[in-house]
């Protein structure tokens, strides 16, 4: 079963800074199936990015993934006070949908 | 607007059944497929498997496999999520979430608001 690591597990950051969240799979990743998701408290996740490196709609384009294989990172510039949340990447392989268990970007 | 709207929160005693629902509208019902996700308190997300709403067809984890039965009503555009003999593990809080088609295939770009399902005893 695939497993996907994130890291680091807690991001202290201010508004301004520039976040950098890793997420690693246990095995390759075909590029078109990889998310990442928003999640602040009380809320469902939100969608950011698609296919590795495409923003959803909506989303600003502070926020930008990356990554290929194994190895995949979201990069958000210039925090804002609204992006302070959980973040988690997820894939898709093989009839089964994995997410990992989440950074936490805190001021 | 797409909306997913779920069914409200339910409380269960271990080893009964709950049975969630989830409403969309804004959008063809059948041309997407429907996940449910569940999310236990300070964990990730965990996938529990999907419907695909044209052919009732169904894909579960592993983990849920002849505990979980995923439906769909396409005449009132909702999918049920049942899940039987509850554990107290089982306490979390369930999502549908939508499967985005085209490019967004195999991500989830609409999310219902979220149920939470406590068991105990």
């Amino acid at each position: 079963e695939s497993v996907l690591t994130q890291s680091p597990g807690t991001l202290s950051l201010s508004p301004g800074d520039t976040a950098t969240l890793s997420c690693r799979a246990s095995q390759s990743v075909n590029t078109n199936y990889f998310a990442w998701y928003q999640q602040k408290p009380g809320q469902a996740p939100r969608l950011l990015i698609y296919g590795v490196s495409s923003r959803a709609t909506g989303i600003p384009d502070r926020f930008s993934g990356s990554g290929s294989g194994t190895d995949f990172t979201l990069t958000i510039r210039r925090l804002e006070p609204e992006d302070f949340a959980v973040y988690y990447c997820q894939r898709y392989s093989g009839s089964v949908w994995t997410f990992g268990q989440g950074t936490k970007v805190e001021n | 607007q797409v909306h997913l709207v779920q069914s409200g929160a339910e409380m269960r005693k271990p080893g009964a059944s709950v049975k969630l629902s989830c409403k969309a509208s804004g959008y063809t019902f059948l041309g997407y497929n429907m996940h449910w996700v569940r999310q236990a308190p300070g964990q990730g997300p965990e996938w529990m498997g999907w419907i695909n709403l044209n052919s009732g067809g169904t894909k579960y984890a592993q983990k849920f496999e002849g505990r979980v039965t995923m439906t769909t009503d396409t005449s009132i555009n909702t999918v049920y999520m049942e899940l039987k003999s509850l554990k107290s593990d089982d306490t979390a809080v369930y999502f549908c979430a939508r499967e985005g088609s085209g490019d967004y295939d195999s991500s989830f770009d609409y999310w219902g608001q979220g149920t939470l399902v406590a068991v105990s005893s």
